[in-house]
């Protein structure tokens, strides 16, 4: 167990809906990210947070947006969703902005109808 | 460039053997390299990782080769046991660590 913890753990939804999936990161961690792992696109990098502020961007769509909260959770909001967004979502966390060492949530599921 | 190239996509050994799973990447930038193991319905967990200046890691059953002038690493699993059966990814991030950079991953099944 990585101490990282993600919810819900399958989240089943309409075309054109919005979900929020939730990430509590490692006590002690203060950088959040998130991935989207899919068949086609392997594990790819979204977004990091560092203690409530972003801090890096990668393969993000517009329709997808996150923030961290003071007491360092992490939410990712994916709206107007699409077939193709159905994938896992991780969040890993790691101790400070620049840590290498970044350790995984179990994934949220997320399958778009 | 930012990839990543993983290979082999699946690997099949005996309970005992070695299995190899090998990475290469272009972007002489990165700095670290770590290797992530996935079971079936769990998050990815980090095995083990080395940094550019060492050409050798070894931790428990599990090493990495690392050969800086072909831009190429490798994970050697010793005496493989079925436990060992899940999906390995190797990874690179650039200094500063904001993000890792995935290879496609490996399906490794270890027979009984």
């Amino acid at each position: 167990d990585s101490g990282v913890t993600q919810t819900p753990k399958h989240l089943i939804t309409a075309t054109g809906q919005r979900v929020t999936l939730r990430c509590s990161p490692r006590s002690g961690d203060l950088s959040v990210y998130w991935y989207q792992q899919s068949l086609d696109q392997g594990l790819q990098f979204l977004i990091q947070y560092y203690n409530g502020e972003e801090r890096a961007k990668g393969n993000i769509l517009e329709r997808f947006s996150a923030q961290q909260f003071p007491d360092l959770h992490s939410e990712l909001n994916l709206s107007s969703l699409e077939l193709g967004d159905s994938a896992l979502y991780f969040c890993a966390s790691s101790v400070g902005a620049s840590s290498y060492e970044q350790y995984f949530g179990p994934g949220t599921r997320l399958t778009v109808t | 460039q930012q990839q990543v190239k993983q290979s082999p996509q699946s690997l099949i050994v005996q309970k005992g053997g070695i299995p190899i799973i090998n990475c290469a990447y272009e972007n002489t930038a990165f700095d670290y390299f770590p290797w992530y193991q996935q079971f079936p319905g769990k998050g990815p967990a980090l095995l083990i990782a080395i940094r550019p200046d060492v050409s050798e890691k070894k931790e428990g059953r599990f090493t990495i080769s690392f050969n800086k002038s072909a831009k190429q690493f490798s994970l050697h699993i010793m005496d493989s046991q079925p436990g060992d059966s899940a999906t390995y990814f190797c990874a690179a991030s650039l200094p500063y660590g904001n993000k890792l950079v995935f290879g496609a991953g490996t399906i490794l099944r270890v027979k009984s």
